[in-house]
């Protein structure tokens, strides 16, 4: 597509449910991110795919959260047993290549609210 | 670890004032710098960057300098709009192990006519 394209854009779910997040990615880059933006905190580092792997995990907060990213397209991330911490707009991005040089392509994010 | 400090906010200016926003950064070796930018209901975008020392990104009258001397990449532009009132992020992305952005908390921008 023409951007990153994430839904739904607006999420209110119940503390205790499950959500999951969608992101598409711009048709062809290898490298995606996801990204939380809490206010006042900035942004967060979650967790990021090169083509369907993901090199590494250690920045989602806690194991209620997982990601997977399936034919080097589509991502979703799934977050367990919401709490209301988990409150934040949720933010994917896509870069062509995975390098120090690329910058990123942002959705315009997922506000995830819990109550 | 590397991290990104930004000037709090809000700026506030009058529009054709001039811009500064002061960030400096830690990395170790030689990261490169980027500074997005975020309108209000939308999302980052990305608005200049740098990939060495003393390269100048500049984009829509923005301009940052990559000063590996002072670690920093400030943001500055001679005559702003109120249109460029937004947030503003400050980010690197490292030379080594895996190269995600590191932010900052971002500076919000208020230009008034």
């Amino acid at each position: 597509g023409a951007g990153v394209s994430q839904s739904p854009s607006n999420k209110v779910t119940e503390k205790g449910k499950d959500v999951e997040l969608r992101c598409d990615p711009i048709s062809g880059h290898t490298a995606l991110y996801w990204y939380r933006q809490s206010l006042g905190q900035g942004l967060e580092f979650l967790i990021y795919f090169q083509g369907n792997s993901a090199p590494d995990k250690s920045g989602l907060p806690s194991d209620r959260f997982s990601a997977e990213r399936t034919g080097g397209s589509v991502s979703t991330l799934t977050i367990q047993r919401t709490q209301q911490e988990d409150s934040a707009v949720y933010l994917c991005a896509s870069s062509l290549e995975w390098g120090q040089h690329y910058g990123y392509t942002f959705g315009s994010g997922t506000r995830l609210t819990v109550v | 670890g590397d991290s990104v400090t930004q000037m709090e906010g809000p700026v506030t200016l009058s529009e054709e004032a001039f811009l500064t926003i002061n960030c400096t950064y830690t990395a170790t070796g030689y990261p490169s710098l980027f500074w997005y930018v975020q309108y209000p209901g939308e999302g980052l975008q990305l608005l200049l960057k740098a990939t060495k020392a003393d390269d100048k990104g500049s984009n829509k009258g923005f301009e940052a300098t990559y000063r590996k001397e002072t670690t920093s990449f400030h943001l500055e532009k001679g005559s702003v709009q109120v249109s460029d009132s937004a947030v503003y992020f400050c980010a690197l992305s490292a030379d080594s192990g895996y190269s995600t952005l590191t932010f900052g908390k971002g500076t919000m921008l208020l230009v008034s006519p």
